[in-house]
């Protein structure tokens, strides 16, 4: 199957310190990748969807000036996580779907920690 | 608009027993179905899916589904449960096109006793 690759896997940064994930799929083009957040013990939350080339859409509740999301190439999506506080601490999770295959693939997740 | 319901948060079933993992939607468009399967800290592996055709599908590890239009429902089984299916499983619905986005359902911690 696909593969998408999320680094780092693990992270943990200081209060208002910023922090970037990225999000890259290996072997396809993805003209569209999605954000989620996980809390513990509860599903995901889709956060943003991010568009190759153009300003990401968010779901309801969602800063966009917080979560700061750029989708330069077809096959890299970064999440900024901007002047992080604890409550930012969660998993976060990227997918992403080749051409017309229905499926999302997903990446290993990246749990960061704000301290 | 679409949504998902699994039913169970916990279901704990024996060794070799079987597993029954429930899952009901609801979509205002031709429904494309998951069922995902996640382990500590790790994102998530595709087990199965429905597209069209066959109603019943199978997937990796021995885990199948069958999509039933008439009960809205896309429950995961597999006949004889393993240690290591110990892990926690996710519904989602999706419209086509891969733009569409998934929603997923709360999930359903699955624990195997000896």
């Amino acid at each position: 199957g696909a593969v998408v690759s999320q680094h780092p896997s693990r992270v943990i940064c200081k209060s208002g310190t910023s922090v970037k994930i990225e999000c890259r799929s290996l072997d396809f083009q993805a003209t569209t990748m999605f954000w989620y957040r996980q809390f513990p013990k509860k599903s995901l939350m889709l956060m943003a969807t991010s568009n190759e080339g153009s300003k990401a859409t968010y779901e309801q509740g969602v800063e966009k000036d917080k979560f700061l999301i750029n989708h330069a190439s077809l096959t890299l999506s970064t999440l900024t996580v901007t002047s992080a506080h604890p409550e930012d601490s969660s998993f976060y999770i990227c997918s992403a779907r080749p051409g017309q295959v229905y499926e999302a693939f997903f990446g290993q997740g990246t749990r960061l920690t704000v301290v | 608009a679409q949504s998902v319901t699994q039913l169970g948060s916990h279901v704990s079933v024996s060794e070799g027993a079987l597993v029954l993992l429930r899952c009901n939607y609801s979509s205002s468009v031709p429904p494309y179905l998951f069922w995902y399967v996640q382990y500590p800290n790790q994102g998530l592996q595709l087990l199965l899916k429905y597209t069209t055709g066959a109603t019943l599908v199978k997937g990796i590890n021995g885990f199948e589904a069958e999509f039933k239009k008439s009960e809205t429902s896309f429950h995961l089984t597999k006949p004889s449960a393993h240690m290591s299916d110990a892990a926690e499983y996710f519904c989602a619905v999706s419209g086509a096109g891969t733009a569409s986005k998934l929603t997923f359902g709360t999930g359903t911690r699955l624990q195997v006793t000896l």
